[in-house]
C-alpha cells in the first residue's frame, strides 16, 4: 500500500541554520509528492509538490527532489527564519491522499 | 469566503452523544475529503467525494462514522454514540478536481473532545 515515512521531531534550530527533513515513500505507480505546513492556529497549506521523478518543488525557499531511485521526497532550506517555525507533513498522493507523522520545526532568534 | 470553512471550531461532547461537522468546501470545488487527525500525528484519511457521490469510505473506523454531501456542495461527518477514541481535529479538504491534479484546500477543522 501507500505509505509515508517523515523524520521525527521535533527540530529545533537557530535563525540562519540549514534545514533538512527526511521523507521516504512506498507506493505502487507514480505517486504525486507533496510537503504541506501548519502554522500555529492555522489549517494545513501546501508549500510544494513535485508530481514526476526528477521534479523540484519550490517555494519560500524551501526545496525538494522527487527522487525516485531512493523514494524520497526530503525538504530543504538554506537559511531558516523564526516564522518557519511550524508543523511540516510530507504526503503522497496515489489515488488518495496519505501523511506522514509531521515533524515540528522551531527556529529560535 | 474564500477558503474552506468548518464548524464548530470546537466541540465538547459526553460520551454516548451523537456529534455533527459541518465542512464548506470552496465554491465550485468538485472533490471534498474528511481526514482525522489524532494529536502529534498526521492527518488520517477517511472519506472522499466527487461532487455527491462519495467514491471512497475506506477510512471511516466504524460505522458509527458517516457521512453526506446530498448538493455536491456542503458535507457533514456525523459521528453517533461518540467514544473517547473519537477524540481529534477532524479535517476537511476540497479541490477544484481531482487532487492529484490540483491543489487542496484546509480548513482550520473541528477538534472534537469527549469526556
Amino acid at each position: 500500500g501507500n505509505s509515508v515515512t517523515q523524520m521525527e521531531g521535533p527540530v529545533t534550530l537557530s535563525e540562519e541554520a540549514f534545514l533538512t527533513i527526511n521523507c521516504t515513500y512506498t507506493a505502487t505507480g507514480y505517486p504525486s509528492l507533496f510537503w504541506y505546513v501548519q502554522y500555529p492556529g492555522e489549517g494545513l497549506q501546501l508549500l510544494l509538490k513535485a508530481t514526476k521523478a526528477d521534479d523540484k518543488g519550490s517555494n519560500k525557499g524551501f526545496e525538494a527532489t522527487y527522487r525516485k531511485e531512493t523514494t524520497s521526497f526530503h525538504l530543504e532550506k538554506g537559511s531558516v527564519q523564526v516564522s518557519d517555525s511550524a508543523v511540516y507533513f510530507c504526503a503522497l498522493f496515489n489515488n488518495d491522499m496519505r501523511f506522514g507523522a509531521g515533524t515540528r520545526l522551531t527556529v529560535k532568534p | 469566503g474564500a477558503g474552506v470553512s468548518q464548524s464548530p471550531r470546537y466541540k465538547v461532547a459526553k460520551r454516548g452523544q451523537d456529534v455533527a461537522l459541518r465542512c464548506d468546501p470552496i465554491s465550485g470545488h468538485v472533490s471534498l475529503f474528511w481526514y482525522q487527525q489524532a494529536l502529534g500525528q498526521g492527518p488520517e484519511f477517511l472519506t472522499y467525494f466527487q461532487n455527491e457521490a462519495q467514491l471512497d469510505k475506506s477510512g471511516l473506523p466504524s460505522d458509527r462514522f458517516f457521512a453526506e454531501r446530498p448538493e455536491g456542495s456542503v458535507s457533514t461527518l456525523k459521528i453517533q454514540r461518540t467514544q473517547q477514541e473519537d477524540s481529534a481535529v477532524y479535517l476537511c479538504a476540497s479541490s477544484l478536481m481531482s487532487w492529484g491534479d490540483t491543489e487542496a484546500f484546509f480548513g482550520q477543522g473541528t477538534r472534537l473532545t469527549v469526556v
